[in-house]
């Protein structure tokens, strides 16, 4: 079956710009989470949901950070007003219940 | 200091070597060790996990921990071309908590033909 997919694959910003990304989880996971991985880094959490239910934003790193699950299906993460240091690889992992993630391939953020 | 060190690398060998990836962890209540796998510009894949201390075979790999010494250990024998990535550690509290992964820095392997 399908994996977790992320769109765009690339996305190329200039400062001050937003931008949305979006994760198609594995039909039917309960969890999805987001991670920000920085160049020659690993990647670092930024939000969960459970459901619908955004549980945990502790990672985002200011309140240009948004991220949305409205069905319990698709999640969009929002950068707002985009920042040079917002330049990495955002990544979206789906798992069933307190279960094993699976991440997509990412979405790679260049910001000029 | 952060709550996982993993030293990054890069790490060059020839195929057939045996290579060993190591992390440290501060977190006294980490329980599940993970190890992912990450190609690159791919997204990283569970390659296997330990529960508490001891070893865990899987094929050529062997995952290794050691709880008093807060010591994470992936073993790869006869490394081959198609091992070359870059390996995560991630060690995990379990127990009630939802997946939330703390990833160390990651190693780069590259395994040459």
């Amino acid at each position: 079956g399908a994996g977790v997919s992320q769109s765009p694959r690339y996305k190329v910003a200039k400062r001050g710009q937003d931008v949305a990304l979006r994760c198609d989880p594995i039909s039917g996971h309960v969890s999805l989470f987001w991670y920000q991985q920085a160049l020659g880094q690993g990647p670092e959490f930024l939000t969960y949901f459970q459901n619908e239910a955004q549980l945990d934003k502790s990672g985002l790193p200011s309140d240009r950070f948004f991220a949305e699950r409205p069905e319990g299906s698709v999640s969009t993460l929002k950068i707002q007003r985009t920042q040079q240091e917002d330049s990495a690889v955002y990544l979206c992992a789906s798992s069933p219940a307190m279960s094993e993630q699976f991440f997509g391939p990412g979405t790679r953020l260049t910001v000029l | 200091q952060k709550e996982v060190e993993q030293d990054p690398g890069p790490l060059s060998v020839p195929e057939g070597a045996i290579v060993s990836l190591n992390c440290t962890y501060s977190n006294s209540a980490f329980q599940y060790f993970m190890w992912y796998r990450q190609y690159s510009r791919k997204g990283p894949e569970l390659l296997m996990y330990t529960y508490s201390s001891g070893n865990k075979e899987d094929g050529r790999f062997t995952a290794q921990v050691d709880k008093s010494s807060k010591y994470i250990s992936l073993f790869i024998r006869d490394s081959q071309p198609s091992d070359s990535a870059t390996y995560l550690c991630a060690p995990h509290p379990g127990g009630t908590s939802y997946g939330k992964l703390t990833f160390g820095q990651g190693t780069i392997l590259t395994v040459h033909p």
